[in-house]
């Protein structure tokens, strides 16, 4: 267990299906990230919250929408995803202000998504 | 805006026996960190060395080393004594100290190692 737990560990929806991906921290981090990694691509950011705040939005469709109620969690809610949405969904979190902390970004286990 | 690049798709090492993962990065801010991580076949990206762009010497985490050359961008692992539970893809990952890229990773396509027996 790194101290970021992710749920579920496999999802697999259909096009038209609703659903939510759940990120908890009890690492005392104040920012908490999503991350999406494809086959053959680099890991892409997708959102960054900041003391709860969203301070990012890196272009994503609006078929995802995250949530973070507080600074321990955070969600992904997704809706009329497309087959190429299929992905490894990974949450981080990190202590801002430091450079990323000498331990860097604790990353939860992911979740796989499949699209259908 | 900041580049992270791995020209080695996959690499293959004897078991304990060293090896180089190599990475080049491109930034103009004078501020930064570079990261390794590995991420085994069960998804987890695990934290393995961080190095401080102004850390005079290269960092050191057991077997895992980082060569840190700050004048031709480059930060390579260096995997001592390879073992069997190696295997995994590694990234190396940047984040800037400040700007609106700070707090954020950019990774590189990664790595795959395959240690054999």
């Amino acid at each position: 267990e790194t101290g970021v737990t992710q749920t579920p560990r496999h999802l697999v929806m259909g096009m038209t299906n609703k659903k939510s991906l759940k990120c908890e921290q009890h690492l005392g981090h104040n920012a908490m990230y999503w991350y999406k990694q494809s086959a053959k691509k680099p890991l892409e950011l997708m959102f960054v919250y900041n003391f709860k705040e969203q301070t990012e939005n890196n272009s994503v469709p609006s078929r995802f929408s995250p949530e973070c109620p507080n600074s321990s969690h955070l969600f992904l809610h997704l809706h009329t995803l497309q087959p190429e949405d299929s992905a490894l969904y990974l949450c981080a979190s990190s202590q801002e202000g430091r450079l990323g902390g000498y331990r860097g970004y604790t990353f939860g286990s992911g979740t796989r998504l499949t699209v259908v | 805006a900041q580049k992270i690049t791995q020209t080695q798709p996959g690499m293959f090492v004897q078991e304990k026996e060293a090896v180089t993962l190599d990475c080049t990065y491109d930034t103009s801010d004078q501020s930064y960190g570079l990261f390794w991580y590995k991420q085994p076949s069960s998804g987890e990206m695990i934290f393995l060395i961080y190095q401080g762009s102004y850390d005079e010497q290269n960092a050191t985490e057991g077997r895992y080393s980082l060569n840190f050359q700050k004048a031709r961008k480059s930060a390579n692992l260096v995997i001592s004594a390879s073992q069997l539970g190696d295997s995994a893809m590694y990234f190396c990952a940047m984040s800037l100290a400040g700007g609106t890229s700070y707090g954020k990773l950019t990774f590189g396509q990664g790595t795959i190692l395959t240690v054999h027996p």
